[in-house]
């Protein structure tokens, strides 16, 4: 089946700095990306849908300028919290998809605690 | 807007019972669904994926099926084991190009 992999699979940071997280597919290439939140005991809500080469779509409620996403590549999209706030800390999840498959490949996910 | 619910948000049962999650949807209009395990503090295991053109999938003790027209799925499992206990969520698609949303899940603890 296919991978996907997430970097780092969990940071620590402090109030105010930036953190790139990083979603790769390792065996095809991903025209979608899509990146889901979890706050604990809750279930896994979409914040934003990517497409290479174009700007990503957000879910209501989700500020783009906080959470930008980039996806430059066929086999990679960056998340990036910038000023990371306490209420940011969660768990990251990125899925990616191409045409050909009806099936979303999920990433191990990154868990982001910020002091 | 599709909308994916989860009954119960709990489940305890002792171990060698069977049992069913249930899962419902409001656009029957799906593209497929899919079931996963999450432990704790972890990812997302697939469980079983169901087409839209299918109404039930298999995998060891573990069997999905797919009402399309009543918007429900249920996840049978068999002869349950303490290493079952997890959280289980259902998944519902809409189409290749929209992502999965995901009901709140049903956390199951298999008692020894």
């Amino acid at each position: 089946g296919a991978v996907v992999s997430q970097h780092p699979s969990w940071v620590i940071c402090k109030s105010g700095t930036s953190v790139k997280i990083e979603c790769r597919s390792l065996d095809f290439q991903a025209t979608t990306m899509f990146w889901y939140r979890q706050f604990p005991k809750q279930s896994l809500m979409l914040m934003a849908t990517s497409n290479e080469g174009s700007k990503a779509t957000y879910e209501q409620g989700v500020e783009k300028d906080k959470f930008l996403i980039n996806h430059a590549s066929l086999t990679l999209s960056t998340l990036t919290v910038t000023s990371a706030h306490p209420e940011d800390s969660s768990f990251y999840i990125c899925s990616a998809s191409r045409p050909s498959y009806s099936e979303q490949f999920f990433g191990p996910g990154t868990r982001l605690t910020v002091l | 807007k599709q909308e994916v619910t989860q009954i119960p948000a709990a489940l305890s049962v002792p171990e060698g019972e069977n049992l069913v999650l249930n899962c419902s949807f409001t656009d029957s209009a799906i593209y497929n669904l899919q079931w996963f395990r999450q432990d704790p503090g972890k990812g997302l295991t697939s469980l079983l994926l169901i087409q839209s053109s299918q109404r039930e999938q298999t995998s060891g003790r573990l069997n999905a099926s797919l009402d399309k027209s009543s918007g429900r799925s249920t996840l049978y499992i068999a002869a349950s084991q303490p290493g079952d206990s997890a959280t289980y969520l259902c998944a519902a698609r809409n189409s290749g190009n929209t992502p999965l949303v995901f009901g709140k899940g049903t956390r199951l603890s298999v008692i020894a």
